[in-house]
């Protein structure tokens, strides 16, 4: 079993509608971070988060430490949203393990 | 935008050759991170580093060396490239002062013919 686990692996939406991805993990961490990975592109960090909620725009990403979870929301979804957004989490190790990210297209 | 690069950016070497990927960063961050990413599979961990001249092994290390000399470079090594090492190469910097936000190279895409 992966130690980070992403749902849903895929996702397509129209344009407007509200994103929910969301990440478990299994390992005690000291942080959890989403990234975004555009096609053929880098990887951006969104967020890191050790507790509570953070939001920057249209997006909001919140962790419960207790239920081992985290979501990352996307409000008012636009094209240039379609990317594949990865979880990552630091371990106690200060290895960071990432999830196998989930790949989301949104449509016109 | 964090200063990491990484050279070079896509390489076609044939089997049984070295290759030397490298990672620069201007940030002075103590952990640096090489990760390989398959599809399939995501980001894997090969090597870091958390401090000059102290590395240690990922999850898929075989086939793999480090070097890290200098605070600003992480050297990766395939030292007899096979075509399994096919791949995109994303090298990572992290740093504890900074609240452990993770910085990315644009990746190294690498092709083992």
């Amino acid at each position: 079993k992966n130690e980070v686990e992403q749902s849903p692996q895929n996702l397509t939406a129209q344009e407007g509608e509200f994103i929910t991805i969301n990440c478990s993990y299994s390992v005690g961490i000291s942080a959890l971070h989403w990234l975004q990975q555009h096609p053929g592109g880098g990887i951006v960090s969104l967020f890191m988060l050790s507790s509570g909620k953070k939001k920057h725009g249209r997006l909001i990403a919140t962790i419960n430490i207790q239920e081992k979870h985290s979501s990352l929301h996307i409000t008012a979804s636009h094209p240039r949203d379609s990317a594949v957004y990865i979880c990552a989490v630091m371990n106690r190790d200060d290895k960071i393990i990432f999830g196998k990210g989930t790949r989301l297209h949104i449509l016109p | 935008d964090a200063g990491i690069t990484q050279s070079p950016r896509h390489k076609v070497t044939e089997t049984g050759t070295p290759v030397t990927l490298r990672c620069h960063q201007t940030e002075n961050h103590r952990y640096m991170y090489w990760y390989r990413q398959d599809p399939g599979h995501g980001l894997r961990l090969i090597h870091y580093s958390y401090g000059v001249k102290d590395t240690d092994k990922g999850e898929v290390s075989d086939g793999y060396s480090v070097s890290r000399s200098k605070t600003e470079d992480f050297l990766l090594t395939l030292e007899s490239a096979t075509s399994s090492q096919t791949s995109v190469y994303f090298c990572a910097i992290s740093e504890l002062s900074s609240g452990n936000t993770i910085y990315f190279g644009e990746g190294s895409w690498l092709t083992v013919v």
